[in-house]
């Protein structure tokens, strides 16, 4: 059963890059799905950033693309997600996510603070 | 995109009653070559990622109790709680992946 697992910094000062790894196990990337990043800000809504599949192609929302890059790294089992000139309205909790039929597979989230 | 609207924000229902939440879209989410909606339903409780309960609008996920149900096509669905339980009170969001952006409804409080 696939499982994935979100880390990084847990605060980051405005201005600064944001940046985060989800561990992929149980699976491989390299599977026929989209890995995507979905974010919640304290007590909101969920927000979609942007998808990555293996092959290094990519999505993202237009609202944040301008400062939204993925990656993925193959011989880790893992993608990547940053996010440049961050403020406090990134502070949010990151959620990687497998979209298979629907999003299917969740990660526990990491909770992001921008502040100095 | 495609903006997804949810009714209601909030809603109170006694143990062992009915629950029903209505989800629009702003565009159909209707593949047409293979029939299937691209809509998904998710139930969050605090503290929690939210966990995936219906997919392609009607298909319950394994493991999601059958009072879980989810109907409608096109740009109209609705997610049914047949008999409402004490651990069913949660925030529900429903999700267009018919194209990106993704998006997801505002959310729907379920209280008792």
């Amino acid at each position: 059963q696939v499982q994935l697992q979100e880390s990084g910094p847990g605060l980051v000062k405005p201005s600064g890059t944001l940046s985060l790894t989800c561990a992929v196990s149980g699976g491989s990337i390299s599977s026929n799905n989209w890995w995507s990043w979905v974010r919640q800000p304290p007590g909101r809504g969920l927000e979609w950033i942007g998808e990555i599949f293996h092959s290094g192609s990519t999505n993202y929302n237009p609202s944040l693309k301008s400062r939204v890059t993925t990656s993925v790294d193959k011989s880790k089992n893992q993608f990547s997600l940053k996010l440049s000139s961050v403020t406090a309205a990134d502070t949010a909790v990151y959620y990687c996510v497998r979209l298979n039929y629907g999003f299917d597979v969740w990660g526990q989230g990491t909770t992001v603070t921008v502040s100095s | 995109d495609i903006v997804m609207t949810q009714s209601p924000d909030s809603l109170a229902v006694s143990l062992g009653e009915r629950a029903t939440i209505s989800c629009k879209s702003s565009q159909s989410v209707l593949y047409s070559s293979n029939n299937k909606n691209y809509l998904g339903w998710y139930q969050q409780k605090p503290g929690q990622p939210p966990k995936l309960l219906i997919y392609w609008a009607s298909t319950r996920e394994s493991g999601v109790p059958d009072r879980f149900s989810g109907s409608g096509s096109g740009t109209d669905f609705t997610l049914t709680i047949s008999s409402l339980q004490a651990e069913d009170v949660a925030i529900y969001y429903c999700q267009q992946y018919f194209t990106t952006p993704y998006t997801f409804g505002q959310g729907t409080r379920l209280e008792i």
